[in-house]
């Protein structure tokens, strides 16, 4: 069973679309997180949610809104795509927010078109 | 100046060879994270640590607070230890947030 799982792994669309990403994490974790790695392979956080509730929101675009309707999802809803949004997006997730081992999930390669 | 510095950038070492990957930070930290990514893409945490020293089969990871650096120590290293290592802090002060490294390539030479 995968601890965080998220869907879909690769994801290619047109600019100006709208696209979700899922993620899911099976482990009774209060806080979940989004993060973008680039194409230098940089990880950067963008948003954190803890028990539902935002905590973290980075200098992120407001066309990118996290969703999370219980402490074991958080989606990333990303509206009218860039050519730069393209990169690999990893949800996360730990025990509490203010520390313990990350895990995360596979990553889902976003390709702008 | 990124906040966490990685060194080297990238290394290349024989099967069997000690590997020592440095990181040094900036800022006062409540812990540091250790994460390894495969050449496929995965991410996973190796260690979590906010002072002394952890092991974990022939990983090894130090910290010292003061000096605000960390070492990753793999003992013979495999080629299966190729990947990318990132050195994550979390602040102590503020929301909290990990701040990455840029990582260390590592490529075990059979």
């Amino acid at each position: 069973d995968t601890a965080v799982s998220q869907t879909p792994k690769y994801l290619v669309t047109q600019m100006g679309n709208d696209k979700s990403i899922k993620c899911e994490q099976n482990l009774g974790h209060d806080t979940m997180y989004w993060y973008k790695q680039d194409s230098k392979k940089f990880l950067k956080i963008m948003f954190s949610y803890n028990n539902k509730e935002l905590i973290i929101n980075e200098t992120v675009p407001n066309r990118f809104s996290p969703k999370s309707p219980d402490k074991a999802h958080l989606n990333l809803h990303i509206n009218s795509l860039e050519l730069g949004d393209s990169a690999v997006y990893f949800c996360a997730s730990s025990q509490r927010f203010d520390g313990g081992k990350l895990f995360f999930g596979s990553g889902t390669q976003l390709s702008v078109l | 100046k990124n906040e966490v510095e990685q060194s080297p950038q990238n290394l290349t070492a024989q099967e069997g060879e000690f590997i020592t990957i440095n990181c040094s930070y900036s800022v006062g930290i409540s812990a540091l994270h250790w994460l390894q990514q495969h050449p496929g893409g995965g991410i996973v945490s190796l260690f979590m640590l906010s002072s002394g020293k952890k092991k974990h089969g022939r990983l090894i990871a130090t910290i010292n607070i003061q000096e605000k650096h960390s070492s990753l120590h793999i003992t013979a290293s495999h080629p299966r230890d190729s990947a990318v290592y990132i050195c994550a802090v979390r602040s102590y002060f503020g929301n909290e947030k990990l701040t990455f490294g840029t990582g260390t390539r590592l490529t075990i030479i059979p």
